[in-house]
């Protein structure tokens, strides 16, 4: 079957580092997504990787290891506006390559 | 670029009515519209793909004459929720697939939320 799993919430310190897992099982890979969500907001994209190996974008980064179905994001200078549920996506099943099945979502308090 | 829009953005209906969504894409054609539903505080779910000219791929679970899409253009989506009810409350998310695009990233509409009395 598929399963991407996730924590459900985490809590960090406005200007700390804080890095986000995701393991998945799918029956096809074609790339994994990290979006980020506001309350009722449509998700924002954020990274995009399809290769092993770390992505990085501004305060951003994302790293993918495709033998272990692992992946994080990794947030630094936490500011917060950073508050918000975090996606983790996977794109390319055996039923449909263009499909991506959504992570549950991990949702991110930011603390003064 | 690569921007999606949704109508209407809210909506509140009589329970046994029928609503229409549309989604469009603005500046780029779609081969692939895709639909998602969002209870509260839970990730999106995925109910269907659209693809333009052909019927769309329901996922398990997903009643396909309850929630009529059609992809009539490279451009529009609609979903028909038909007689909603309070159940069917939920926030409906479209994205859209670039046509030719090589990583598979969909770019997502802004959603609409439905409500159901």
């Amino acid at each position: 079957g598929q399963n991407i799993d996730q924590p459900t919430e985490m809590t960090a310190t406005e200007g700390a580092i804080v890095q986000i897992n995701c393991t998945y099982q799918t029956s096809g890979f074609n790339g994994l997504f990290w979006y980020q969500q506001h309350a009722g907001e449509a998700p924002t994209f954020l990274s995009y990787n399809v290769l092993d190996g770390l992505e990085e974008k501004g305060r951003f980064s994302s790293f993918l290891s495709r033998s272990k179905g692992y992946s994080y994001l990794l947030l630094k200078e936490l500011q917060m506006k950073d508050s918000a549920s975090y996606l983790c996506a996977v794109s390319g099943f055996k039923s449909s390559a263009s499909k991506i099945i959504f992570g549950s979502g991990t949702r991110l308090s930011i603390r003064p | 670029g690569a921007v999606v829009s949704q109508h209407p953005s809210w909506v509140i209906c009589k329970s046994g009515t029928s609503v229409k969504i549309e989604c469009r894409s603005l500046d780029f054609q779609a081969t692939t519209m895709f639909w998602y539903r969002q209870f509260p505080k839970q990730s999106l779910m995925l109910m269907a793909t659209s693809n333009e000219g052909s019927k769309a791929t329901y996922e398990q679970g997903v009643e396909k004459d309850k929630f009529l899409i059609n992809h009539a253009s490279l451009t529009l989506s609609t979903l028909t929720v038909t007689s909603a009810h309070p159940e069917d409350s939920s926030f409906y998310i479209c994205s859209a697939r670039e046509l030719g695009q090589g990583n598979n990233e969909q770019f997502f509409g802004p959603g609409t939320r439905l409500t159901v009395l």
